[in-house]
């Protein structure tokens, strides 16, 4: 069965600096891909940043990067130079090779960015 | 612009009532999701549908009911035998259910019952 765990039920970070949101999962499957999305108030779910298990290199997309450790099952998402509208919920989400390309939650993380 | 439609985007729904919850799509997906929150929580899948004609429940399919009769449509019903159907839904959907590329999401519909 697959498993992801977001350990951070909630963080505070000031405008400007950067953060890491934890991601951690679980799967036997070799094949693998870990998402993340954003979710704003309105509830709505962004797609921000996606990491496959055998990409060689961490993703990047503008100011968000995902630190992808492989032996370790984790996939933490780094968000750089944050603004006041990164605060929202960030949900980490992983799909294995199975059929009907379903995805499997994380509880999610709040963050809240301070000015 | 293409997309994903949910409506409505509020409903209200008394006990023993069932509803039915839309969801379309113009991005010519095959494969069709629906999903439930509930409040500071993850997501948890209801049904999902690979192509039209068929679908395949999820985690939590128990209380609900689905269709598939046209590629860009996938309703839910949420019945009566649904215990406890307060909750926000989102509807997602992927070009197949082999492709590699991310879900799309619609905006959801927020279920109270009353």
């Amino acid at each position: 069965a697959q498993k992801i765990t977001q350990t951070q039920p909630g963080m505070f970070v000031q405008e400007k600096e950067a953060v890491t949101l934890d991601c951690t999962y679980d799967t036997s499957d070799p094949s693998y891909g870990l998402f993340w999305y954003k979710q704003p108030s309105s509830g709505e779910m962004i797609f921000l940043i996606y990491q496959g298990s055998y990409d060689q290199q961490n993703a990047t997309e503008g100011r968000y990067s995902l630190n992808f450790q492989k032996a370790r099952k984790s996939a933490n998402l780094v968000i750089s130079a944050s603004q006041l509208g990164d605060s929202a919920m960030y949900f980490c989400a992983m799909r294995t090779n199975n059929a009907g390309n379903m995805l499997t939650f994380g509880g999610g993380t709040r963050l809240m960015v301070k000015p | 612009d293409g997309g994903i439609t949910q409506s409505p985007k509020y409903l209200f729904r008394k006990e023993g009532q069932n509803v039915t919850l839309s969801c379309e799509q113009n991005l010519n997906h095959d494969a069709m999701y629906w999903y439930r929150q509930d409040p500071g929580q993850g997501l948890r899948l209801i049904y999902y549908s690979q192509i039209v004609n068929d679908f395949q429940k999820g985690d939590i399919a128990e209380g609900y009911s689905v269709s598939r009769e046209k590629k860009e449509s996938f309703p839910l019903t949420v019945t009566s035998a649904q215990k406890n159907p307060t909750a926000f839904y989102l509807c997602a959907s992927i070009l197949t259910a082999t492709s590699t590329d991310t879900q799309y999401f619609g905006p959801g519909t927020r279920l109270t019952v009353l």
